[in-house]
């Protein structure tokens, strides 16, 4: 069964770094997956998908400090030089024939 | 301006429907195939359902299927969801979103998302 998994929370001081993970599921490690950033009370929004290679292909208009990357099953998000308006909560997902995945989401808090 | 806009939510009751709307904007709807994906009050996003561009393929979520159906009307930029049998648990925020494409037809991420219409069931 394909699933995604994130640590529900994860905090960082302004201006710091943070890298946040999300975990395919056994036999599910070679998927690519795309984050999503959610900000208070708004809409989704797409940052970048995360090849099975380690690449990455961001959204219009994310910014630099917004980088993807990976190890084994792992995928992650790394966010640098944290500003207020990073703290959100980022949702990794992906997909399959026919299904659509999401993880739980990570709450991020900038200290 | 590229953007996609929801419509259609309000409150129901148990057993009841509804019918949500999405209207896009700023790029070519019929070259793309879209989803519904929905959020319950304090939760994490749910994907509801995705149909192609031409409106031939369609899957839904086991959560919803024999209940929810998508459709789209591509000389009006618009895709739907038909809610029947509605349950207190379908209650939500509804978004529609863009799919892209890459490889044979199986639709992969979200590049745009709406604001999304809010859904509560209940007596």
């Amino acid at each position: 069964q394909l699933v995604l998994t994130q640590s529900p929370s994860a905090s960082a001081s302004l201006g710091a770094s943070v890298k946040l993970t999300c975990t395919l599921s056994s036999g599910h490690s070679s998927y690519a997956i795309a984050w999503h950033q959610q900000q208070p009370e708004k809409g989704p929004r797409y940052l970048m998908k995360v090849n099975s290679d380690g690449s990455h292909i961001k959204g219009d208009g994310i910014p630099d400090r917004f980088s993807g990357s990976r190890s084994g099953a792992d995928r992650y998000l790394t966010i640098s030089s944290l500003q207020s308006e990073d703290e959100a909560d980022y949702y990794c997902q992906t997909w399959g024939t026919g299904i659509q995945v999401f993880g739980g989401g990570t709450k991020l808090t900038v200290l | 301006q590229v953007q996609l806009v929801e419509s259609g939510g309000g409150l129901v009751k148990p057993g009841g429907s509804l019918r949500l709307s999405c209207v896009a904007s700023g790029f070519t709807f019929s070259d793309y195939y879209m989803s519904w994906i929905r959020q319950a009050p304090g939760k994490g996003l749910e994907w509801v359902s995705y149909i192609s561009s031409s409106g031939s393929t369609i899957y839904y979520a086991d959560s919803v299927k024999g209940r929810f159906t998508v459709s789209r009307d591509n000389a009006k930029n618009s895709l739907y969801l038909q809610m029947n049998s509605l349950r207190a648990e379908d209650t939500a925020v509804y978004y529609c979103a863009r799919d892209v494409v890459v490889v044979a037809a199986t639709p992969e991420y979200f590049d745009l998302w709406g604001r999304g219409t809010l859904v509560t069931v209940s007596s």
